[in-house]
């Protein structure tokens, strides 16, 4: 049972272009969602979050969208870098345990 | 102010042997967890710990798969008897009372010969 689903599991963008990385999950206990960013042979790095309450957060290049009544989250990269290129994870809390996805691979294309 | 630390990197282990992996979690962080990535598959929660309980261990198996977080050092997970279906890479994250989000370590990558 796949609580939190990223359908797409590659996207290439164009440097200087909007990557938009999207996410869906299930489970109405969850209360708060955060996208993950991983590199090869790394831990995940954690990138941004938001709170069930809101529906947007901000902080510099990212942005993140929550639609509640449709159960689903983006991810927004303006304007996207090469450094951007990694696999990103949406992840889903309900009790302080995070439900991950199967990951997005962006590339970025100079 | 160091992130937090995985040990071994890397783990070879032959069929039948432990493995003992550890985690010391960042500073000022008391609450551990561990994920554990299976090759093409997302990260999955195995277990919550604070010093000293295990708070959730829904992820765990049943059997051969133990934590714990002591007063005084590092988190471990202790797989025993290993079997090829235990490779994997093995997270530790922690995070601060009272906080979401989750500060992830390098991981340990566990080979089963």
């Amino acid at each position: 049972d796949q609580q939190v689903k990223q359908n797409s599991p590659s996207l290439s963008v164009q440097e200087g272009r909007i990557s938009i990385l999207n996410c869906d999950y299930t489970n109405s206990m969850f209360d708060y969602f955060l996208w993950y960013k991983k590199y090869p042979a790394e831990g995940p790095t954690f990138l941004i979050s938001i709170s069930s309450i809101k529906d947007k957060n901000e902080d510099g290049r990212f942005t993140v969208f929550l639609n509640k009544s449709a159960k689903h989250l983006s991810l927004h990269i303006v304007p996207s870098q090469p450094g951007d290129s990694a696999v990103y994870f949406c992840a889903a809390s309900a009790n302080e345990k995070l439900t991950f996805g199967t990951g997005t691979r962006l590339t970025i294309i100079p | 102010n160091a992130g937090v630390m995985q040990n071994p990197r890397h783990l070879v282990r032959r069929r039948g042997q432990e493995a003992r992996l550890r985690c010391s979690p960042m500073k000022g962080h008391s609450h551990v967890y561990w994920y554990r990535q299976l090759p093409e598959e997302g990260l999955k929660f195995m277990v919550y710990l604070q010093k000293e309980n295990i708070i959730d261990e829904s992820g765990m198996p049943k059997e051969r798969f133990s934590a714990e977080f002591p007063k005084e050092g590092p988190s471990i997970l202790r797989i025993q008897q290993v079997v090829r279906g235990d490779s994997a890479a093995y997270f530790c994250a922690s995070s601060p009372p009272n906080g979401y989000e989750q500060y992830f370590g390098p991981g340990t990558r566990l080979t089963v010969t």
